[in-house]
């Protein structure tokens, strides 16, 4: 079964700097797609980042980008240049696919980020 | 139209009584989900819709859910019977199938939620 870990419960930056947060991916399939959302005390669900596995370069978005290390099974979130906002949790999600061919998203338990000035 | 509605934000209920919650997608996105998020864990998937037709539930969805999406606009989902274990965020996401530029992928716009406490 697919299956996301992300170790780390929280994390603390100072703003200005850079933060990378852990993600690490199980699944059997060849073709997959890993995903980062953030979600603000609002409750809301940002996407930020999309990386699939065929894909060649590390994806990136403005201050994010993704280091996709497809031997390691890892997909860790960096985010450049830390800004007060960014403080949220951060769900990394793979998307699974079921017996019925649907793919549904799967997610880790997400990791907590607190940026201070 | 500025993303995923839903409605209410918060509710509290007493065990046994019945809630629904009420979502509105974004109007061009034919595919809809409902996840569930209990405290300290990432969400869980409930249910698909394509149009109006349920395509896809979760063994998560038990019979005291139900989940409808009359003419393939809003969706609706009751909880029969409320247990102190139904006490979540209820999160609606939409999406258009592929995002245009982000090759491969089906993005889900999420919704703020509907937080659940059952007494």
């Amino acid at each position: 079964a697919q299956k996301i870990t992300q170790t780390q419960p929280g994390m603390f930056v100072q703003e200005k700097e850079a933060v990378t947060l852990d993600c690490t991916y199980d699944t059997s399939d060849q073709s997959y797609g890993l995903f980062w959302y953030k979600q603000p005390s609002s409750g809301e669900m940002i996407f930020l980042i999309y990386q699939g596995s065929y894909d060649e370069q590390n994806a990136t978005e403005g201050r994010y980008s993704l280091n996709f290390q497809k031997a390691r099974k890892s997909a860790n979130l960096v985010i450049s240049a830390s800004q007060l906002g960014d403080s949220a949790m951060y769900f990394c999600a793979m998307r699974a696919q079921m017996n019925t061919g649907f793919q549904k998203l799967v997610f880790g338990t997400g990791t907590r980020l607190l940026v201070s000035p | 139209d500025t993303g995923v509605s839903q409605n209410p934000r918060h509710k509290i209920t007493k065990r046994g009584q019945n809630v629904t919650f009420r979502c509105d997608p974004i109007s061009e996105h034919n595919r809809l989900y409902w996840y569930r998020q209990t405290l300290g864990q990432g969400p869980e998937f409930l249910t698909y819709f394509q149009n109006e037709a349920q395509l896809e539930k979760s063994r998560l969805l038990s019979d005291r859910f139900s989940a409808e999406r009359p003419k393939g606009s809003f969706s609706t989902l009751e909880i029969q019977r409320t247990e102190q274990g139904d006490s979540a965020m209820y999160l609606c996401a939409s999406s258009p199938g592929f995002r245009r530029g982000v090759s491969g992928a089906n993005v889900l716009t999420f919704g703020a939620g509907s937080r659940l406490t059952v007494l």
